[in-house]
């Protein structure tokens, strides 16, 4: 059975049209993580929670925001979706107790489009 | 998060044991190795993780080098589902949870 889910797994969406991505998780882990992967790049962490924090990565525009309104579910905003921001978006999640390394557990994907 | 190297791409014939090297020499005392592949259009997946003791689990096995510079991911015997790319990354518990920063990883095909 999935752990981590994404919803959906592809998204089309208009430039400059806001545009929500999803992820659930079963596995009640502290840590839930965004990536953007580009064509033939690698992933690019983009933000990550751990419980209610916040974690920004310096480099992460500000058209990218995110909420977790509980432990289950997170949420990936795109305010103002260009066509450089057609990608893979993959959601992870990972125990995060603080002092131990635990492995990341990694949805499918959604794939967005831009139009 | 130290910065890893490995090479862009290899091929492994099929039920031969693909050897995959990573180098780590700014590897700090805390931070472990860990490896994930990510076959086409799939999200990554987790693969076997070490901190200076060699680790073997269902998968693989990782052989870390004595002064943890480099390390080695070993597929017994590559199928073809195994194609995938390979990303080695070393990772630190931080006080806001435990990132992973994705290097740029190796490309494995496995040919019959």
């Amino acid at each position: 059975d999935a752990m981590v889910i994404q919803n959906p797994r592809y998204q089309v969406t208009q430039f400059g049209k806001p545009v929500t991505l999803s992820c659930s998780q079963t596995l009640n882990h502290n840590v839930m993580y965004w990536y953007q992967q580009k064509s033939s790049q690698a992933p690019k962490l983009l933000f990550h929670y751990y419980d209610k924090d916040f974690n920004n990565e310096a480099d992460t525009p500000d058209n990218f925001q995110s909420r977790r309104p509980n432990t289950s579910f997170c949420f990936l905003d795109i305010r103002s979706p260009g066509l450089g921001d057609a990608a893979m978006y993959l959601c992870a999640t990972s125990s995060g107790l603080r002092g131990i390394n635990t492995e990341a557990f990694f949805g499918q994907g959604t794939r967005l489009t831009v139009v | 998060d130290a910065k890893t190297t490995q090479p862009t791409s290899m091929d492994c014939a099929e039920g031969r044991a693909a050897n995959l090297p990573c180098n780590h020499s700014t590897i700090s005392g805390n931070e472990y190795v860990y490896w994930y592949r990510q076959i086409h259009s799939q999200g990554p997946q987790y693969i076997i993780h070490g901190l200076k003791n060699n680790e073997t689990n269902e998968m693989a096995s990782l052989i870390i080098t004595e002064d943890r510079k480099s390390s080695t991911l070993i597929l017994p015997h590559a199928t073809l589902r195994d194609t995938a790319v390979y990303y080695c990354i070393v990772r630190t518990v931080e006080a806001a949870g435990n990132k992973l920063t994705f290097g740029g990883g190796t490309r494995v095909l496995v040919k019959p």
